[in-house]
Parts: C-alpha cells; sequence; structure tokens
C-alpha cells in the first residue's frame, strides 16, 4: 500500500538557520509532490508544488527538491525565523482525484 | 474572499447522535474532498466529490454520508455518531486535477463525541 513518511515527527532549530524537513514514500507514483504549512487550529495552506521532473524548486526563503530515484523531497527554509513555527506537511498528486498527504513534521524556530 | 466555509467551529455530540458538518466554497471548483485528521496521523480522506451529483468514497468513509446537490456545498453527514469519530474534519476544494493545482482547505469542525 502507500505509505508516506517525514523524517520526524518534531524538529527544532536556532533562529536564522536552515531547517530541513525530508518527505519520504513508497508504492507510489507521483507526478506532482506539494508543501503545506499548517497553523494551530487552522487548515492547511498551500506553499510550493514541483513536478516529477524538476529538481529543485524556489520561493523566496523556501526551496523544495524532489528525487523520484530515492522516492524523496526535501524541504528547506532558509534563515528561519520564528514565525516559521508550524506544522508542514508533503501531499504526492498523481493526476487522481485525490492526494495522499504525509503526517506532518512540527517545526519550532527558536529565538 | 471567502474560499472554503467550514461550520460549525466546534461541536460536542453524544454516542449515538447524528449530524451534518458545512461546507461551502466561493470559487466555482469542481472538486471537494472530507478529510478528518487526528494527532500524529495526518489528513485521512473520507469522501471526495469531483461535480455536482458525484461523489466517491475515500480511505476511511464508514460511518460518514456524503451529498453534492450544488458546485458550491459540500455536506458531511455523521449518522450515530461514535467515539473513535472523535476528531477535526476539514474540507477542500481545488479546481480539477491538472497541473498539479493545490488544494483550498477550511479552517475545520473540531468535534467531540462523548
Amino acid at each position: 500500500s502507500q505509505k508516506i513518511e517525514q523524517n520526524s515527527e518534531a524538529l527544532n532549530i536556532q533562529e536564522g538557520k536552515t531547517a530541513t524537513l525530508t518527505c519520504n514514500y513508497t508504492n507510489y507514483s507521483p507526478a506532482y509532490l506539494q508543501w503545506y504549512r499548517q497553523d494551530p487550529g487552522r487548515g492547511p495552506v498551500f506553499l510550493l508544488l514541483i513536478r516529477e521532473n524538476e529538481k529543485e524548486k524556489r520561493k523566496e526563503r523556501l526551496k523544495v527538491t524532489f528525487d523520484t530515484t530515492l522516492k524523496q523531497s526535501l524541504f528547506h527554509i532558509t534563515a528561519s525565523q520564528p514565525a516559521d513555527s508550524a506544522t508542514y506537511l508533503c501531499a504526492l498528486d498523481n493526476y487522481g482525484q485525490n492526494f495522499v498527504f504525509g503526517p506532518g513534521t512540527r517545526l519550532s524556530v527558536l529565538p | 474572499n471567502a474560499g472554503v466555509t467550514q461550520t460549525p467551529k466546534f461541536r460536542i455530540l453524544k454516542i449515538g447522535q447524528s449530524m451534518t458538518l458545512q461546507c461551502a466554497q466561493d470559487m466555482n471548483h469542481n472538486y471537494m474532498y472530507w478529510y478528518r485528521q487526528d494527532p500524529g496521523m495526518g489528513l485521512k480522506l473520507i469522501y471526495y466529490s469531483v461535480g455536482a451529483g458525484i461523489t466517491d468514497k475515500g480511505e476511511v468513509p464508514n460511518g460518514y454520508n456524503v451529498s453534492r446537490s450544488t458546485t458550491e456545498d459540500f455536506p458531511l453527514r455523521l449518522e450515530l455518531a461514535a467515539p473513535s469519530q472523535t476528531s477535526v474534519y476539514f474540507c477542500a476544494s481545488r479546481p480539477g486535477t491538472g497541473t498539479g493545482q493545490p488544494q483550498h482547505f477550511g479552517d475545520g469542525t473540531r468535534l467531540s463525541i462523548l
């Protein structure tokens, strides 16, 4: 069955450092991989999309990589700020009717 | 710009009661979804719809029902509520499945079954 894992349930880093979150999957061939941010008490909000034929995508301080051979995506936040503290979810999409979401990683950026 | 609106935000039910969670979107999206989110478990798909009059089961449909009579609305019905249905429920929508279009989420309904 399809399985998605995100490297850890929680990640603590110091302000100004780069946060790196990992998304690994098995038994799936996604056409796209998306990253979402979820704040406490709110619904997930879309951040970035990367296609299967793209290696890297950037948006401001965010960078996503996608390795379909390793079946892995890395999500980086550079120059992290306390305001970046949230739960980050990866989601896989293969043109199907629905997505498959990972369990999320709760990031805490410490001042 | 409302996006996806869910009501109510919070609800407590007794075992065996029924209720309907409301979801409405004003973006004219064809696809709509219902998820439940339990701590540490991620989002599990309950039901989805690809357009008015069309619905299909997701990963965890038991104990729930949906209808889609209009493009805008996608209510989720709980019949005979059970403690296992205590969760946070999210509704989402997207225009279609092409070019990796993201999902737009509401802010959820927090439901407790006691």
